[in-house]
């Protein structure tokens, strides 16, 4: 049972415009949400964070937006660059979870020069 | 300083032999988790591991699955009978303190493992 969904497995934008990636979630219990990026042969890197209590959280060209009532969130890049070309994972976190997260099923961004 | 390092970075096994991955987490960090990723899936937790308490074996998918940490460092992940859908990249993170959502966990590179 998946709850965080990345339903776009890849996503392609031009240098200088804005990459959205998409993540929805299916458990309301979900109270803390992260983004992880991921090069080839690394492991994932954390990139941003959002508290359920917030729904804007932004860190430089990095923006990730919270909407409780639809469980969703995004993230934002702009502008978008080609170093940020790599695979993007959501994931989430809950109290009643202890110590698991859960993570979408990752896309895949490419920035072309 | 050093980071989360993983061993092997590559195993290759036939269907039936053990197998041992290995995650040294950075110096400090008393949270280690592992997870595993199998071609277009998400990361799938695994086991967590918090000082010396008990470990959340909560997402370990058979009783072919376990792990030790040694000393609240190293932290070993064992595969008995390896069968092939066990193929996967194996990815090892550590946090400074609790293990709670808003901890950021730093990943290993993760050990790619195949199961012919």
């Amino acid at each position: 049972d998946q709850q965080v969904k990345q339903n776009s497995p890849s996503l392609s934008v031009q240098e200088g415009r804005i990459s959205i990636l998409n993540c929805d979630y299916t458990n309301s219990m979900f109270d803390y949400f992260l983004w992880y990026k991921k090069y080839p042969a690394e492991g994932p890197t954390f990139l941003i964070s959002i508290s359920s209590i917030k729904d804007k959280n932004e860190d430089g060209r990095f923006t990730v937006f919270l909407n409780k009532s639809a469980k969703h969130l995004s993230l934002h890049i702009v502008p978008s660059q080609p170093g940020d070309s790599a695979v993007y994972f959501c994931a989430a976190s809950a109290p009643h979870t202890g110590n698991q997260f859960y993570f979408g099923t990752g896309t895949s961004l490419t920035v072309i020069p | 300083g050093a980071g989360v390092s993983q061993s092997p970075s590559n195993k290759v096994t036939e269907k039936g032999k053990d197998v041992e991955l290995r995650c040294d987490p950075i110096s400090g960090h008393t949270a280690l988790y592992w997870y595993r990723q199998s071609l277009g899936q998400g990361l799938e937790f695994l086991i967590y591991f918090q000082g010396n308490s008990a470990p959340d074996k909560s997402g370990l998918p058979s009783d072919r699955f376990s792990a030790e940490r040694t000393g609240g460092s190293v932290s070993t992940l064992t595969i008995q009978r390896t069968q092939q859908e066990d193929s996967a990249v194996y990815l090892c993170a550590s946090s400074l303190t609790s293990g709670s959502g808003s901890d950021e966990q730093y990943f290993g590179p993760g050990t790619r493992l195949t199961v012919t």
